[in-house]
């Protein structure tokens, strides 16, 4: 079946311009997480969506985060006034229901978006 | 909040050889789990295995395995007989307290097989 895909897969944007990055998770998939990787923080947790549930926010590194997942599927991370360190490779990821042998639901990755501010 | 460390840079090995990647891991959950993806050039992240903390006996995925020792709070991955397509970016990872738990991501490994 098809995987996590994003749009776009590279991005590349001047610095104060606000950009929207959009992640279509594994159908069938309740929970959507958002990273960021970048040479200097590594992996980081940005949000992630469970079902109807309010999302966890807590890893936005600042206001000019957001993100919104509309009708329990499609998801866009938008970013305001970007800044040159917003430059990173932002990847998504879906898990499915709780079930199976295993108490944690392995995460399907896409294959990011690649943003880049000058 | 957890926390993993992946204290190996990069490594090399022969093809053919076995190698292992160290990870230690320091969470307050008493129900957790350890994972491994592998990121090749290509950036996609792949799944490779999973542990469990209750689970007994070791995870093993084909020419993957991992040493779990609870006690030292590590879960390190073993490869087996490597191949030229091992030579990736390998993070261990470990959620929160949910099911659906975010991931918390070591620094990485870059692991190079050498014909």
């Amino acid at each position: 079946g098809a995987g996590v895909s994003q749009s776009p897969s590279n991005k590349v944007t001047e610095k104060g311009k606000d950009v929207e990055l959009r992640c279509d998770p594994i159908s069938g998939h309740t929970a959507l997480y958002w990273y960021r990787q970048s040479l200097g923080q590594g992996l980081e947790f940005l949000i992630y969506f469970q079902g109807n549930s309010a999302p966890d926010k807590s890893g936005l590194p600042s206001d000019r985060f957001s993100a919104e997942r509309t009708g329990g599927s499609v998801s866009t991370l938008t970013i305001q006034r970007t800044q040159q360190e917003d430059s990173a490779v932002y990847l998504c990821a879906s898990s499915a229901p709780g079930g199976g042998d295993s108490p944690y639901n392995e995460q399907f990755f896409g294959p990011g978006t690649r943003l880049t501010v000058l | 909040a957890q926390k993993i460390t992946q204290t190996q840079p990069g490594m090399f090995v022969q093809e053919k050889e076995a190698v292992t990647l160290d990870c230690t891991y320091d969470t307050s959950d008493q129900s957790y789990g350890l994972f491994w993806y592998k990121q090749p050039s290509s950036g996609e992240m792949i799944f490779l295995i999973y542990q469990g903390s209750y689970d007994e006996q070791n995870a093993t995925e084909g020419r993957y395995s991992l040493n779990f020792q609870k006690a030292r709070k590590s879960a390190n991955l073993v490869i087996s007989a490597s191949q030229l397509g091992d030579s990736a970016m390998y993070f261990c990872a470990t959620p929160s307290g949910t099911s659906y738990g975010k991931l918390t991501f070591g620094q990485g490994t870059i692991l190079t097989v050498h014909p």
